[in-house]
């Protein structure tokens, strides 16, 4: 599975929308990103997954490059209950079985 | 509906001691997979189930680990003779079929005195 390149830390304003980069510059065509974050002593959570187009959920919204090289992960109103570790993950379609392969993510800190 | 879970949620052994982690995947849920998390770090593949069979066992860092699912459901991680460097948060995660969205347990921590 390809590498990603995350921030170590970043901070957001409560209320404000938090925009969380990733890069994953030798993705495949096969290679989905997906995002999970880990709130404090709780199992990952699954956010959201894409292959090339933007996508929305309750959650979040995933923006992806159109070279697809690197993705943009946003919460549109942050709370303090999205501070977390946020995880950029690609992972091979079609491969079944296949692990997901953690990064070091980003901690993202929301302040009041 | 019932999410992913594990038992017990601490774990404290005595060094040499044998351990037992149980986890209890989504209803209906295939694949299973589990992962080791040392502080500060992220989790790291250690095995993977599709039903009872075990199809991928090479992220185990030892033969003192071993993981079953006799059943295709409910499955059981064991670590023998447990060392210091055990300590760890393992986490289960399970998913419709082996391609699809894992979803996490919410771990177990288990401290090697």
């Amino acid at each position: 599975d390809a590498k990603t390149t995350q921030p170590p830390s970043m901070d957001c304003a409560e209320g404000r929308a938090a925009n969380l980069p990733c890069n994953h510059s030798t993705i495949s065509g096969n290679e989905y990103v997906y995002w999970y974050r880990q709130i404090h002593s709780q199992g990952p959570q699954y956010i959201i997954h894409g292959l090339k187009n933007n996508e929305t959920n309750e959650m979040a919204s995933l923006i992806i490059t159109e070279d697809r090289k690197s993705s943009t992960l946003i919460l549109p109103h942050a709370t303090l209950r999205d501070t977390a570790v946020y995880y950029c993950i690609v992972r091979a379609w079609g491969a079944s079985g296949s692990r997901l392969t953690f990064g070091e993510g980003t901690q993202l800190t929301v302040n009041p | 509906g019932a999410g992913v879970s594990q038992s017990p949620r601490y774990k404290v052994a005595k060094r040499g001691q044998d351990v037992a982690l149980r986890c209890d995947p989504i209803s209906g849920h295939v694949s299973l997979f589990w992962y080791q998390q040392a502080l500060g770090q992220g989790p790291e593949f250690l095995t993977y189930f599709q039903n009872e069979a075990q199809l991928d066992k090479s992220g185990l860092p030892s033969d003192r680990f071993f993981a079953e699912r006799p059943e295709g459901s409910v499955s059981t991680l064991k670590i023998q003779r447990t060392q210091q460097e055990d300590s760890a948060v393992y986490l289960c995660a399970s998913s419709l079929g082996g391609t699809e969205t894992q979803y996490f347990g919410p771990g177990t921590r288990l401290l090697v005195l």
